[in-house]
């Protein structure tokens, strides 16, 4: 059974601080994702890394994905109220569908002004 | 393009009765994806249908089922149900044309089991 840990699984910070979220496992995945998710709605698609190494970057936020495929992190810099919410990674295993993701526990980011 | 929409979006019911979800993908969209999201254990896969078909399948016991119709629209059934079973189950759905697309998630039914 593939597993994913999420650290910290929780975190308030002060608007403007940077922070990073980490998502490990021990089992290599082919490609692995980032959700973000508000109360009342479905987790919605950050960002799918797929290379070992493999950096992105989206605004203020930066993901990398581990050069074994195993792990991940998220950076946010200047964190924003708005970057409020659940933030899940999810790991696609052998063969690499999409179809059955292997979610991580999440990490509920507060963000006060 | 609409969403994907799930009804209803909360539910209560009582232990040993029965349930029935419903998932309209995105047009187009021809997979289906269902999960289980609990404060507990997080989000886990339930099951993954295309063309009516299921084609991936979760951890859980024979209790949860479902079932996809031709136009797409999925259902979930939950047979005697169990304190255990709150939660909030989400459907995804996907084209289906390659293996890594997007999955785009609908915004739940939240179940409670009384």
């Amino acid at each position: 059974t593939q597993l994913l840990e999420q650290s910290p699984q929780f975190l308030s910070i002060q608007e403007g601080e940077n922070l990073t979220v980490y998502c490990n496992s021990s089992s290599v995945f082919s490609s692995l994702q980032w959700y973000r998710q508000e109360p009342g709605e479905g987790p919605v698609l950050l960002v799918t890394v797929v290379t070992g190494g493999e950096v992105k970057k989206l605004k203020r936020l930066t993901f990398q994905f581990g050069d074994a495929r195993k792990d991940s992190s998220l950076h946010i810099t200047a964190a924003q109220p708005g970057d409020t919410g659940l933030y899940l990674c999810a790991g696609a295993g052998s063969g690499g569908s999409n179809y059955k993701l292997t979610f991580g526990k999440g990490t509920l980011l507060t963000v006060n002004p | 393009k609409a969403g994907v929409t799930q009804t209803p979006r909360y539910l209560i019911k009582t232990r040993g009765q029965q349930v029935t979800l419903s998932c309209s993908p995105i047009s187009g969209h021809r997979s289906v994806s269902w999960y289980q999201q609990t404060p507990g254990q997080g989000l886990q896969f339930l099951f993954e249908y295309f063309s009516e078909t299921q084609r991936n399948k979760g951890n859980f016991p024979g209790r949860f089922s479902g079932r996809q119709f031709s136009n797409s629209r999925s259902e979930m059934n939950v047979s005697t149900l169990e304190l255990g079973d709150s939660a909030l189950y989400l459907c995804a759905s996907s084209p289906a044309t390659l293996l890594r697309e997007t999955q785009y998630f609908g915004p739940g039914t939240r179940l409670l089991v009384l």
